[in-house]
């Protein structure tokens, strides 16, 4: 089945470190999106990507790197700059062309700073 | 700039009962209009889409109308069930923007009760 994963379900960081998450998809889409969700807040746009080897920062993308070396992996990094980072992580996809923008998501990645 | 704007929740209704969640917004353009769910620690689904004025989503029992001249796209369930119980985002997408990311509502919460 064509999807999209992300991993870990959970995760956890101390102050002062880096974390990577990982979103992977298998839906041949070109473009990949990260999105923060905080309690009782929609989603806001933190990275996204229409073609490998090229990304665009979003609304909220200090603290926060990614890389796109393939097609299927767009692994997000929130580093130690990032002053607020617990929240809810989500990684999106869309197939390019089309009328509708609709995007499907992965499961998310819930990150704790400790 | 672009946005959505979603009744604040949450909203408790009783099994069988008729639903209405609504979503306005602002655009700078001709946006496609989405309502997404969200079922607690997951990620989003996309519940049904429109793309022109007049159009009609509707999947699972719900339908939402793209209004144009009320700028509008509520979300409407003849009759709620309990396992609809869930977060639903309003969110728009525009065609004539390179990133075409999701702007999203701020979610309203849905209680259903047996």
């Amino acid at each position: 089945d064509g999807g999209i994963t992300q991993s870990p379900k959970y995760l956890f960081r101390k102050e002062g470190q880096n974390v990577t998450l990982s979103c992977e998809q298998n839906l041949n889409h070109d473009a990949m999106y990260w999105y923060r969700q905080d309690p009782g807040q929609g989603l806001r746009l933190i990275y996204y990507s229409q073609i490998v080897n090229d990304f665009q920062k979003g609304d909220i993308a200090e603290g926060y790197s990614v890389s796109r070396e393939k097609k299927e992996s767009f692994p997000l990094t929130v580093t130690s700059a990032q002053k607020n980072p617990t929240a809810f992580y989500l990684c999106a996809s869309r197939r390019q062309g089309g009328s509708y923008n609709e995007q499907f998501f992965g499961p998310g990645t819930r990150l704790t700073v400790l | 700039g672009n946005s959505v704007t979603q009744m604040e929740g949450p909203v408790t209704l009783s099994e069988e009962a008729f639903l209405t969640i609504n979503c306005t917004y602002t655009a700078t353009g001709y946006p496609s209009l989405f309502w997404y769910v969200q079922y607690p620690g997951e990620g989003l689904q996309l519940l049904l889409k429109a793309t022109k004025a007049d159009d009609k989503g509707s999947n699972k029992g719900f339908e939402a109308t793209y209004r144009k001249e009320t700028t509008s796209f509520h979300l409407e369930k003849g009759s709620v069930q309990v396992s609809d119980s869930a977060v639903y985002f309003c969110a728009l997408s525009l065609l004539d923007t390179g990133r075409r990311a999701l702007t999203f509502g701020s979610g309203t919460r849905l209680q259903v009760q047996p």
